[in-house]
């Protein structure tokens, strides 16, 4: 079974600028959630798609937004980058019905860098 | 106070060694455990999952979960260079689906 895939792996921009990332979950999950990772505020929940509808969202501004497709797919904006927003994006699939049966699995990231 | 807190290390141990890694959190309806290891450069890849309390072995890891206390544990016996990563706890209730993540502790084990 193929694995969580996020595209691209490295991505660099310049303050103000725009960027979309791209995941596609594992085969049958309908959860895709997104996490900012840094050095010092380690893994940040930023949201949750279920079945095309944000379902959970963390405290991240407005800037920051996402979508997911009908196949499960799902994209993540950013607007307005700032350089604070230099981190590394993951994105982890699940089945997304919670209970024993429910893990989250995350692809390789997204490495952000903003100038 | 954050839902979930642990030790961000960095830990240095060497071979052989028993490593502890532990997590507190806060909210008694977290139901669902789990631990993630992380190297450098990479996604988190999930390495043990536990149900309630008790524990879990796996190999050389073994998880431990004490609801009565908040507190979880990740064991790691005759530690390896390759055990050299970041490890994650992560937990979820029973009532809901989102997942909620410690900061992860750094882990480095000399040969």
């Amino acid at each position: 079974k193929a694995g969580v895939t996020q595209t691209p792996r490295y991505l660099i921009k310049t303050r103000g600028q725009q960027v979309t990332l791209s995941c596609s979950p594992i085969s049958g999950h309908r959860s895709v959630s997104w996490y900012q990772q840094t050095p010092g505020q380690g893994l940040q929940f930023l949201f949750e798609y279920f079945s095309e509808t944000q379902r959970n969202k963390g405290n991240f501004p407005g800037r920051f937004s996402g979508r997911q497709f009908s196949n499960s797919r799902s994209e993540m904006n950013v607007s307005t980058l700032e350089l604070g927003d230099s981190a590394l994006y993951l994105c982890a699939s699940s089945l997304g019905y919670g209970g024993s049966t429910d893990t989250q699995y995350f692809g390789p990231g997204t490495r952000l860098t903003v100038l | 106070q954050k839902e979930v807190e642990q030790d961000p290390g960095p830990l240095s141990v060497p071979e052989g060694a028993i490593v502890s890694l532990n997590c507190t959190y806060s909210n008694s309806a977290f139901q669902y455990f789990m631990w993630y290891r992380q190297y450098s450069r990479k996604g988190p890849e999930l390495l043990m999952y536990t149900y309630s309390s008790g524990n879990k072995e796996d190999g050389r890891f073994t998880a431990q979960v004490d609801k009565s206390s908040k507190y979880i544990s990740l064991f790691i016996r005759d530690s390896q260079p390759s055990d050299s990563a970041t490890y994650l706890c992560a937990m979820q209730s029973n009532t809901g689906n989102q997942f909620y993540f410690g900061t992860g502790t750094s882990l480095t084990v000399i040969p």
